[in-house]
């Protein structure tokens, strides 16, 4: 199957930095690749969804400025969190999709982030 | 996701019984998909069900898909403990944007 590549897997930062995440389509072309944050024996909870070339739509209370995300290509999406702070720690995970609704949606392996 | 209800948040069940979880929601499902995962770790796919009606089986685990394609079942026969875990359900909705969202996950925990 389609391989979805999430990079780093783990990343510890001090406060007050900037942490970029990954995720890469290795076989296939992403029209939209979707990003989500997990909290502790919680769900997932979709932060945005990116389509390549146009600008990011964010979910309600998901704050733009500090969750930046590019999908400058068919096969990168990143995700850049800003001034980082502990209670931005939590696990990210990143989603990739060639055809809406139709296949399967491939994911990638999580980011563990922990801000210091 | 208050998009995709799903139900029950944890259960426990003795093994070898049979047990059953639900999903749900208020608005048409394009793309309705079943997920393991162990917290901190990735997704392991499950089954995509997209047809009313549609049902598919694999191993000891067997999803449906209403006509409506508004509420999802997954059924595990004979649980393991190997089927402990999180079980997610995703969907496709159309809510301005096109969105993949999640149900909030059961918890499944199986006792020898």
């Amino acid at each position: 199957g389609a391989v979805v590549s999430q990079h780093p897997s783990r990343v510890i930062c001090k406060s007050g930095t900037s942490v970029k995440i990954e995720c890469r389509s290795l076989d296939f072309q992403a029209t939209t690749m979707f990003w989500y944050r997990q909290f502790p024996k919680q769900s997932l909870m979709l932060m945005a969804t990116s389509n390549e070339g146009s600008k990011a739509t964010y979910e309600q209370g998901v704050e733009k400025d500090k969750f930046l995300i590019n999908h400058a290509s068919l096969t990168l999406s990143t995700l850049t969190v800003t001034s980082a702070h502990p209670e931005d720690s939590s696990f990210y995970i990143c989603s990739a999709s060639f055809r809406w609704g139709n296949t399967e949606a491939f994911f990638g392996q999580g980011t563990r982030l922990t801000v210091v | 996701s208050q998009e995709l209800e799903q139900s029950p948040q944890s259960l426990i069940v003795q093994e070898g019984k049979n047990l059953t979880i639900n999903c749900t929601s208020s608005k048409t499902l394009y793309g309705l998909y079943w997920y393991k995962q162990k917290y901190g770790e990735g997704l392991i796919f499950l089954m995509m069900l997209q047809k009313g009606g549609e049902e598919k089986s694999h191993e000891k685990i067997t999803a449906k898909l209403d006509e409506k394609k508004q509420q999802s079942s997954l059924h595990i026969t004979a649980s393991q403990p190997s089927h402990a875990g999180i079980y997610l359900c995703g969907a496709y909705i159309i809510q301005g944007a096109q969105k993949l969202v999640f149900g909030q996950g059961t918890r499944l925990t199986i006792n020898p």
